[in-house]
């Protein structure tokens, strides 16, 4: 069974300028959460989908954003992007539903603003 | 503020010690713990998870004790290993909403 796959691997991108990472789920899952890596802050929730619904949100600005498809492949945006924006972007899939179930993580996006 | 503490941060182990990384926690709606290990350049992967209804699991040489009253949790990896070497991560969830909140992850160098 593949594991969740995130595109691209590095990004290099400018101040003010937008970003878009790409998450493909576990197949079956139907949860997908976004986390920023950073070394200051560790690792902090960013957002969560359910069938296509942001069912949970961190504490982060809106110039955050996602979404996700009708295949569960979810997506996230990052505009106006700022210096502080440079991170490891993670998404873990889970199958969902209304109890904790185990989230399985990809191996990231690096973003790195210049 | 932190949801979840986690020490030490870093942590030097002979071949065949035992490692223990410990997690407090405040939130007692906390009702998921699991724990992951990191290695550079990867994703967190899960190791093992608990919840407040068992006071430990084990899972090979995995083992996780819980103190709900305390609100403690810890990791003891038994026969350290140098292949055990990486980050790794406590976290806290709560039924109903699937976002974790993470320690800040403790560095393990196991010597040969």
């Amino acid at each position: 069974k593949a594991g969740v796959t995130q595109t691209p691997r590095y990004l290099i991108k400018t101040r003010g300028q937008q970003v878009t990472l790409s998450c493909s789920p576990i197949s079956g899952h139907r949860s997908v959460s976004w986390y920023q890596q950073t070394p200051g802050q560790g690792l902090q929730f960013l957002f969560e989908y359910f069938s296509e619904t942001q069912r949970n949100k961190g504490n982060f600005p809106g110039r955050f954003s996602g979404r996700q498809f009708s295949n569960s492949r979810s997506e996230m945006n990052v505009s106006t992007l700022e210096l502080g924006d440079s991170a490891l972007y993670l998404c873990a899939s889970s199958l969902g539903g209304t109890s904790n179930q185990p989230q399985h993580f990809g191996d990231g996006t690096r973003l790195s603003i210049l | 503020q932190q949801q979840v503490k986690q020490s030490p941060q870093s942590l030097i182990v002979q071949k065949g010690g035992i490692s223990i990384i410990n997690c407090a926690y405040e939130n007692t709606a906390f009702d998921y713990f699991p724990w992951y290990q990191q290695f550079p350049g990867k994703g967190p992967a899960l190791l093992i998870a608990i919840r407040p209804d068992v006071s430990e699991k084990k899972e090979g040489r995995f083992t996780i004790s819980f103190n709900k009253s305390a609100k403690q949790f810890s990791l003891h990896i038994m026969d350290s290993q140098p292949g055990d070497s990486a980050t790794y991560f406590c976290a806290a969830g709560q039924t109903g909403a699937n976002n974790l909140f993470f320690g800040t992850g403790t560095r393990l160098t196991v010597i040969p």
